[in-house]
C-alpha cells in the first residue's frame, strides 16, 4: 500500500529565507506527483502537478521536483514571504488506484516577519 | 479556472438530524470525491464518483451515503449525524484522462461540519 511522508511537519524561518519541504512515497510506480497549499480553514490550492515522466516543474517562486526512483519530491520556495505561511501538502497517484490519490499530512510553514 | 463549489462554509447540526453536503464543479469532470480532513488524520477518502450514479467506497465510507445524479453535483448525506463526524469535509474533481500522468485534482473551499 502505498504511504506518503512530509517531514519536517511544521517549519517556522524568517522572511527572505529559501528553503525545501520534503515529500516521500513507498511505491514508485506512480502517474504523478501534485503540490497543494491550504491556507487555515479552507480548502486546496493546486500549486504544482510533476508527471512521472518529468523531472520539475516550475511556477514564479515554487520549484518542484521529482525522483521517482528514489521515491521523493522536493518543494522548493524562494525568497520566502509572510504569506507563504500555510500547510503544503504533498499527493501521489498511484497507478494501481486509478484516480485515487494518496496525501501526505502536510507540513506547516510559518514565514516570520 | 475549474470552480467547485461547496454549498456550506460552516454548518452546524444536532446528534440524530440527515445531513446534506452539496458539490458542484463546472467543467465537466467525470470523477468527483469526498474527503474528510482531521488533525492528525490527514485527508481521508469517504467516498469516489466516476460517473453520473457511479460510486465507489472510499476508505471511510461507514455512516456516509453519496448521490450523483448530475454530473456537475455530488452530494454527500449524513444519514443520522453523530458527534464523531464533525469534521471538515473536501469536495474534490478531476478530469478522467485514463492513464495520463497529467490528471490533476481541484478542490472547493470546504465545509466545516459541527455536530452538536
Amino acid at each position: 500500500k502505498q504511504e506518503v511522508t512530509q517531514i519536517p511537519a511544521a517549519l517556522s524561518v524568517p522572511e527572505g529565507e529559501n528553503l525545501v519541504l520534503n515529500c516521500s512515497f513507498t511505491d514508485s510506480a506512480i502517474y504523478n506527483l501534485q503540490w497543494f497549499r491550504q491556507d487555515p480553514g479552507k480548502g486546496l490550492t493546486s500549486l504544482l502537478l510533476i508527471q512521472s515522466s518529468q523531472r520539475e516543474q516550475t511556477s514564479g517562486r515554487l520549484n518542484a521536483s521529482l525522483d521517482k526512483s528514489s521515491g521523493r519530491s522536493t518543494l522548493y520556495i524562494a525568497a520566502s514571504q509572510p504569506g507563504d505561511s500555510a500547510t503544503y501538502l504533498c499527493a501521489v497517484r498511484p497507478e494501481t488506484s486509478g484516480s485515487r490519490l494518496t496525501f501526505g499530512e502536510g507540513t506547516q510553514l510559518t514565514v516570520n516577519p | 479556472d475549474v470552480k467547485v463549489t461547496q454549498s456550506s462554509r460552516y454548518l452546524v447540526k444536532r446528534t440524530g438530524e440527515k445531513v446534506f453536503l452539496e458539490c458542484v464543479q463546472d467543467m465537466d469532470h467525470e470523477n468527483m470525491f469526498w474527503y474528510r480532513q482531521d488533525p492528525g488524520l490527514g485527508l481521508r477518502l469517504i467516498y469516489f464518483s466516476y460517473d453520473v450514479k457511479m460510486k465507489e467506497k472510499g476508505d471511510i465510507p461507514e455512516g456516509y451515503s453519496v448521490s450523483r445524479e448530475k454530473k456537475e453535483r455530488f452530494s454527500l448525506i449524513l444519514e443520522s449525524a453523530s458527534t464523531n463526524q464533525t469534521s471538515m469535509y473536501l469536495c474534490a474533481s478531476s478530469l478522467y484522462v485514463g492513464y495520463s500522468t497529467n490528471e490533476k485534482l481541484f478542490f472547493g473551499s470546504g465545509t466545516q461540519l459541527s455536530v452538536l
